[in-house]
């Protein structure tokens, strides 16, 4: 069975300092990756996605970057955090070709 | 401009009621309609999925309607048990690795 494992599971952070969000899969091979980012209360925004190591598409841009550096794992990162980046963000995986998507548990990030 | 909207954005239902959560979209290009339920401080759940190809879909006490031509669909949620009450995601893709989410519809079942 695949497992989508998150890190870290909270973070609080202050406004300008780096950040780096993780995300792993397991039990599966070649997993399409997928960022999301979620406002509390609010919908889902895909950030960025992923169908092969080291090739990220932004989606959107929010000062954010993210990168695949191994085929199970996908970052999400910034040099210099604003308040607009508070939030839920959430990894996601698809098998190769499907639409249907698997989300994690998501990362909750207060930035004060 | 909004691609995917969900109505209503809270619905309050009984035990044992049938729950109706409408969704609609813009781009005649999606064809893979997804819906999501999420509980407070959790990821979303892969619930039911529908095709463009399909107008029903059932699974277990969920069933998507969907209407290609008004292009909108609605989930039922058959005899709603309060385990039910969570925030019900309607998505919509074209299979370009791009998926559009409505603004959810926050359901309540009362005992």
């Amino acid at each position: 069975a695949q497992t989508i494992h998150q890190w870290p599971v909270a973070e609080i952070k202050a406004v300008g300092s780096p950040l780096s969000l993780g995300c792993t899969i397991k039990g599966k091979s070649s997993p399409n990756l997928y960022w999301y980012w979620q406002a509390t209360g609010g919908t889902l925004q895909q950030l960025f996605y992923s169908i092969t190591v080291g090739q990220v598409e932004s989606v959107v841009q929010l000062n954010l970057s993210a990168s695949r550096p191994k085929d199970d794992q996908f970052i999400l990162s910034t040099e210099k955090l604003l308040l607009s980046h508070s939030g839920f963000y959430l990894c996601a995986w698809s098998p190769l070709g499907e639409g249907e998507q698997y989300f994690g548990p998501g990362t909750r990030l207060t930035v004060l | 401009q909004q691609q995917v909207r969900q109505s209503p954005q809270s619905l309050t239902v009984w035990e044992g009621e049938t729950a109706i959560l409408n969704c609609s979209y813009e781009n005649s290009a999606f064809d893979y309609f997804p819906w999501y339920q999420q509980f407070p401080g959790e990821g979303p759940a892969l619930l039911i999925a529908i095709r463009s190809v399909s107008d029903k879909k059932e699974d277990g006490g969920f069933t998507i309607f969907f209407n290609k031509r008004e292009k909108n669909l609605s989930l039922h949620i058959k005899d709603s048990q309060p385990g039910d009450s969570a925030t019900y995601f309607c998505a919509a893709s074209d299979n370009n690795n791009r998926i559009f989410f409505g603004d959810g519809t926050q359901l309540v079942v009362k005992p």
